[in-house]
């Protein structure tokens, strides 16, 4: 069965500092990984996917992640933080099927 | 860009009551998705329709039915409202065609049953 477990549900960062968001996955099969956002009060919004192209996929607003399969692991990742990036990031696994399983959210908090 | 719009942002009902969300997509989309949002849980599937008139039930089916008469509408229906039914619901879709295809939402609906 498939699983996502994404470490610390509230990430604090200064602005201006590495934004490093964890998840490690369990799939029995190569999995298709997604990084979403959520702001408050509204719905998820896709931030970037893996699906076997590259293991460093760019998203939007500044967002990267890596696949290691070695790891199970597809962290996010942006270089520096700026303010308007507080908002829950969710990451999912998928098989080949139409099942999204997301981890419980990490809450990121930017300091001004 | 794709569009899903979820038809209220915010109810309040009463307990017993027959409660109605709806969900519209514009993409021409095959599968769409409810799902309700707690704190501390993330995102739990209700239920799926893989196309018109199809369903499936997700983790969480107890409580809820669905309807997808057209292909761009499907309708989530709590047949007698429960205050453990106070929620954050999503609604999604996604192509059929395609491995690896992201699901897309709305921007939710908060519902609280009093």
């Amino acid at each position: 069965a498939q699983s996502v477990t994404q470490l610390g549900s509230h990430v604090s960062v200064s602005e201006g500092a590495l934004v490093l968001l964890r998840c490690n996955y369990s799939s029995s099969v190569p999995p298709y990984l997604f990084w979403y956002v959520q702001y408050p009060n509204q719905g998820l919004q896709l931030l970037l996917k893996y699906t076997s192209a590259a293991t460093l996929v760019k998203g939007i607003n500044g967002f990267e992640a890596e696949f290691k399969k070695s790891e199970t692991s597809f962290h996010l990742t942006k270089p520096s933080a700026h303010m308007s990036d507080a908002a829950e990031y969710f990451c999912a696994v998928s098989d080949s099927s139409y099942k999204l399983i997301f981890g419980s959210g990490t809450r990121l908090l930017v300091r001004p | 860009d794709v569009k899903v719009t979820q038809s209220s942002r915010y109810l309040v009902k009463r307990t017993g009551e027959k409660v109605f969300l709806e969900c519209v997509q514009d993409m021409d989309h095959e599968n769409m998705f409810w799902y309700r949002q707690d704190p501390g849980l993330g995102l739990r599937l209700i239920y799926f329709s893989y196309d018109v008139k199809m369903k499936e039930k997700g983790d969480i089916p107890e409580g809820y039915s669905v309807s997808r008469e057209k292909k761009e509408r499907f309708s989530l229906i709590l047949e007698s409202a429960s205050t453990n039914q106070t929620s954050m619901y999503l609604c999604a879709s996604r192509p059929f065609q395609g491995e690896g295809q992201p699901q897309h939402f709305g921007d939710g609906t908060r519902l609280s049953i009093l």
